[in-house]
């Protein structure tokens, strides 16, 4: 069974910090990779996502993502938070051909102005 | 166009009564997927349906619990004999059936308390 490991249980930065979240995986096959965002009251959104391709993804907000297969990893980042980039982050992943999403336990980032 | 709709957002019950959530997908979209939130955890997988179909419930407890997806209306989740254990966040998400892999879409979910 695949699992989902967010190692970050609670970020606090300050604004204009650097941001890494990090988003490693278990599984041997072929997966897709997600991150979802869930802002203070509000539902899930979805950031960005990994099909194939290119490993790096940019997602909204000036998010981006990069999979590296031989970690197993999916690290979210961006240079430069905003306070507006306080919220709950949550990585996810599914098998090729599985439409069930697997997620980690999330992140919770706090910035501070 | 409207988002995910779950209703209700809260919903508390008493041990061994009946709770029905229900999740009106986005426009177009005949996919509907549900997962559970338990405190402190990730959410988990429950059930996977489309039209009329359950496509993959291996999620799903396997006693007092069952979902629907009819031809018209929402989608139902259905716990029946509640307990406390029960008590979580509830999430709905729908997905468009283009091709694979589909990008879900998350409601607002459903609180349940469990008294």
């Amino acid at each position: 069974a695949q699992s989902v490991s967010q190692h970050n249980h609670h970020v606090i930065l300050s604004e204009a910090a650097s941001l890494e979240l990090g988003c490693n995986y278990s599984y041997g096959g072929t997966v897709n990779l997600f991150w979802y965002v869930q802002y203070p009251g509000q539902h899930l959104q979805l950031l960005l996502k990994y099909f194939s391709g290119d490993p790096l993804v940019k997602g909204i907000k000036g998010f981006e993502a990069e999979f590296i297969k031989s970690k197993f990893s999916f690290n979210l980042r961006k240079p430069s938070v905003q306070w507006s980039d306080t919220a709950e982050y949550f990585c996810a992943v599914n098998a090729a051909g599985n439409e069930k999403l697997t997620f980690g336990t999330g992140t919770r980032l706090t910035i501070i102005p | 166009n409207a988002g995910v709709m779950q209703n209700p957002r809260h919903l508390v019950r008493r041990r061994g009564q009946e709770a029905r959530l229900r999740c009106s997908p986005m426009k177009g979209h005949s996919h509907v997927y549900w997962y559970r939130q338990l405190p402190e955890e990730g959410l988990k997988f429950m059930v996977y349906l489309q039209k009329e179909n359950i496509i993959d419930e291996s999620g799903m407890p396997k006693e007092r619990f069952s979902a629907e997806f009819p031809k018209e209306g929402p989608s139902i989740l259905r716990i029946q004999q509640v307990v406390r254990g029960d008590s979580a966040a509830y999430f709905c998400a729908s997905s468009l059936p283009t091709r694979a892999p589909y990008e879900q879409y998350f409601g607002p979910g459903t609180r349940l308390t469990v008294t």
